[in-house]
Formats: structure tokens, sequence, C-alpha cells
């Protein structure tokens, strides 16, 4: 079956450091790649997506690529800020039948200090 | 004018009770889903409904039912409540088809003493 695996959390950085949360994945079929973030007490937001390989999704000064070869979607930001404290969810999907089911993983917290 | 709405948001009860979480979406899509998140902020999906109509059942016990009355609106009903059914459960929609993003309410949390 589909399923996505990400770094073990939690993640601790200072302010305006270098952030990578590693995300791998396997698919039957040609997914679709998300990341989706989820601040205190609310829902999921999604953050960025690509839908094909070699795609960058970016938003908010994240970037992530769809790397098929590795089957990976690695989450960077160049300058963490206090805001981006958070848990972090890659996810796939994959068209036709499943109707757009989103496979998580297992989520990354991730705590940005002054 | 917030998209996908969940009431309530807060849900306390006894062992064994009955209770509903009700959801809609203003946002004109033809999919919802409810997602379970574990203590350990697992997301897992329930149901998925396009068009009101049952389309992901992913092995959730016969005590989950949920409701579809139209488009927009996605319900659940829990049946005899158990202490493992302790959540938040996460409605969202899409439009119809892979690849599309989901819009997530700001979930349930459901506490059973």
């Amino acid at each position: 079956g589909d399923s996505v695996t990400q770094m073990e959390g939690p993640v601790t950085l200072s302010e305006e450091a270098f952030l990578t949360i590693n995300c791998t994945y396997t698919a039957t079929g040609y997914p679709s790649l998300f990341w989706y973030v989820q601040y205190p007490g609310e829902g999921l937001q999604l953050l960025l997506k690509a839908t094909k390989a070699d795609d960058k999704g970016s938003n908010k000064g994240f970037e992530a690529t769809y790397r098929k070869e590795t089957t990976s979607f690695h989450l960077e930001k160049g300058s963490v800020q206090v805001s981006d404290s958070a848990v972090y969810f890659c996810a796939l999907t994959i068209g036709g039948t499943s109707y757009g089911k989103l496979t998580f993983g297992q989520g990354t917290i991730l705590t940005v200090h002054p | 004018d917030t998209a996908v709405s969940q009431t309530p948001k807060y849900l306390v009860t006894q062992m064994g009770n009955d209770k509903s979480i009700k959801c809609e979406q203003n946002l004109g899509h033809d999919t919802m889903y409810w997602y379970k998140q574990d203590s350990k902020k697992f997301l897992k999906i329930m149901f998925s409904y396009n068009n009101k109509e049952l389309i992901i059942n992913e092995t959730v016990p016969n005590r989950f039912s949920p409701k579809s009355p139209d488009k927009a609106h996605l319900n659940l009903h829990i049946n005899s409540l158990e202490l493992g059914d302790s959540a938040v459960y996460f409605c969202a929609s899409s439009k119809e088809g892979g690849g599309q993003p989901q819009h997530f309410g700001d979930g349930t949390r459901l506490s059973i003493l």
C-alpha cells in the first residue's frame, strides 16, 4: 500500500537556522505530494504541493522538490522564525478511485527558539 | 466566511453514550472527508464522500456512521462511545479528483471519560 515516512522529531532550532524535514514515500500509482502545517489548536493548512516529478512547491519561504528517482519530497526553509513552530505533515494522494484520499506521514514537531 | 466548519470544537462525554459531530463547507467542493488524529498526532482517513455518496470506508467500526444530507455537509455519528475513541476528528473537503488539496476544519476534540 501507499505510505509516507518523515524524519523523527521533535526538531528544535534557533531563529534564523536552516530547516530540513525529510520525507520519503512509497506509492502504487503516480502521487501528488503535499506538505501540511498544523499550528497549536488549529486544523491543517496546506503549505505547498507538487503534482509531478521535478516540480518545486514553495510558499512562505518553504520549498520542496518532487524527486521521483529518490521518492522524496524534503521540506526546506533557509531561515526559520519563532512563528514557524508547528507540526509539519508530509502527505500524498493518488487520483482515480481513491478520490483524493490523503496518506500522511507521522508528523514532525518543530520548535523554534528566539 | 469560514471555509470548513465543525461543531462542536470540544466534546466530553461518558463511555457508552452516542454523539454527533457536524461539518459544513462553503467552498462548493464535491468531496468531503473525516480523519482521526490520535494522541501521537498521527492522521488517518476514516471516510470519504463524493456528491453525497460514500466512496471510502477505511475499516472503521460500525459504531461510526457518516451521513451526508447534501454536498456541503458531512456529519459523523458515533454510537456506544469507547475510551479508544478519544481523539481529534477533522473534517476536510476538496474538489473532485486526485491531486486536489484538501481544506481542513479546526477539529473536534473528543474526550471519553
